[in-house]
């Protein structure tokens, strides 16, 4: 069974950082990309940005209100993504989803993030 | 980047068809996704690569597609079903989703 557990999240301060995690299971992580998505409260879905497997290349694409603030990155080893987010500002708060991109797409159940004084 | 454009809500009774539409010039080229959120929970795939439906979605969800518009459509609409249904595109370098509908079941 393919599971997506995402952890991390919690309350931070404008301007601090946050490194969150997305542990998998049940399918072999390195042939996958992986993708992060972020729903603010009361609002839709939003892309935030993923990362291809090696075998293509694992480079990285972001949504233009997160480029040059988080990076998305993956241990194969391990199976798990991670989203490091710096500067983080108030309007980056929501749940945050990790997803298994291609294929038959699979999502974790979320984390919290709270950006606020 | 592109854009994809849903209905804000539609409404149904019981045991009604409900079609869902999503409408964006990329997805003459790309695949489209469904999804179903309800309240407090993460989004559940409906539909994938147009008109596949994960094994556990049960066969009253469907997809379809013609030229620049997808189409979800709920047969017999259950209480159960009023939730947000979002569709969602990609290309080689950016992930976009439709807005969202709130299905109302009457």
């Amino acid at each position: 069974e393919v599971q997506l557990v995402e952890s991390g999240g919690g309350l931070v301060q404008p301007g601090r950082s946050l490194r969150l995690s997305c542990t998998t299971s049940g399918f072999t992580f390195g042939d996958y990309a992986m993708s992060w998505v972020r729903q603010a409260p009361g609002k839709g879905l939003e892309w935030v940005g993923f990362v291809r497997s090696k075998n293509y290349g694992g480079t990285t694409e972001y949504a233009a209100s997160v480029n040059g603030r988080f990076t998305i990155s993956r241990d194969d080893s391990k199976s798990i993504a991670y989203l490091q987010m710096n500067s983080l500002k108030t309007e980056d708060t929501g749940v945050y989803y990790c997803t298994r991109v291609t294929g038959e797409p699979h999502w974790g159940q979320g984390t919290l993030v709270t950006v606020s004084s | 980047s592109f854009e994809l454009t849903q209905p804000p809500s539609v409404s149904v009774s019981p045991g009604q068809t409900a079609r869902i539409t999503c409408s964006g010039d990329a997805l003459a080229d790309l695949y489209a996704y469904w999804y179903q959120q309800k309240p407090g929970q993460a989004p559940v795939l409906l539909i994938y690569k147009d008109i596949k439906r994960p094994s556990h979605i049960p066969e009253r969800f469907s997809g379809s597609s013609s030229g620049t518009v997808v189409t979800l459509t709920v047969s017999g609409v259950r209480a159960e079903d009023e939730a947000d249904y979002y569709c969602q595109s990609s290309d080689n370098n950016t992930v976009v989703f439709g807005g969202g509908t709130k299905l109302t079941v009457l």
